[in-house]
């Protein structure tokens, strides 16, 4: 089956970093994505890893270890705007190109 | 370059009643996904389709739920003899191919059964 875990919430200080931890369970994997959701609002691609290793891009950097079944989001310099639920997906399979989402990190930056 | 579009953006329809949700894809994606967003839930994947076809239906519930991709048109989601179990979010993404991995998803379409 398929398992996707991350925290439910978070909060932090405008200015911080912070680090949001996804674990996953899947029966293959063929890439790591993680999406911005702000309330009410479409999912927004931030990131995507498919190999071992950390992708930076601004403000926002993915890690993901394979043999770990592990990912995080790193967002720096905190903004209010970062306010927002971040998911992460898995895509499963060679040649299947659904992803299955976890249920959402909710995010609250605080002045 | 207009990005993905759904309507309608909300929908109410009584218990019994059919839904119809549409998705346009962005311009020159030809690879559609429906998903379901229940409230306080993550996004659950529905079916895959490319034009005319349906690839991946693995997430569409057995009885009721139906997509179609025509050759001419948008996506259609269609949720007949609509349930209270029905009212969540349904987001449509697109790619363009199968060599690209990120989507894009619409902005959704909120359906509410009374």
């Amino acid at each position: 089956g398929q398992n996707i875990d991350q925290p439910t919430e978070m909060t932090a200080t405008e200015g911080a970093i912070v680090q949001i931890n996804c674990t996953y369970q899947t029966s293959g994997f063929n890439g790591l994505f993680w999406y911005q959701q702000h309330a009410g609002e479409a999912p927004t691609f931030l990131s995507y890893n498919v190999l071992d290793g950390l992708e930076e891009k601004g403000r926002f950097s993915s890690f993901l270890s394979r043999s770990k079944g592990y990912s995080y989001l790193l967002l720096k310099e905190l903004q209010m705007k970062d306010s927002a639920s971040y998911l992460c997906a898995v895509r499963d399979g060679a040649g299947r190109r659904a992803l299955t989402f976890g249920s959402g990190t909710r995010l609250q930056v605080q002045p | 370059n207009a990005g993905v579009m759904q309507n309608p953006r909300h929908l109410v329809r009584r218990r019994g009643q059919e839904a119809r949700l549409r998705c346009s894809p962005m311009k020159g994606h030809s690879h559609v996904y429906w998903y379901r967003q229940l409230p306080e839930e993550g996004l659950k994947f529905m079916v895959y389709l490319q034009k005319e076809n349906i690839i991946d239906e693995s997430g569409m519930p057995k009885e009721r739920f139906s997509a179609e991709f025509p050759k001419e048109g948008p996506s259609i989601l269609r949720i007949q003899q609509v349930v209270r179990g029905d009212s969540a979010a349904y987001f449509c993404a697109s790619s363009p191919g199968t060599s690209s991995h990120e989507q894009y998803f619409g902005p959704g379409t909120r359906l509410t059964v009374t």
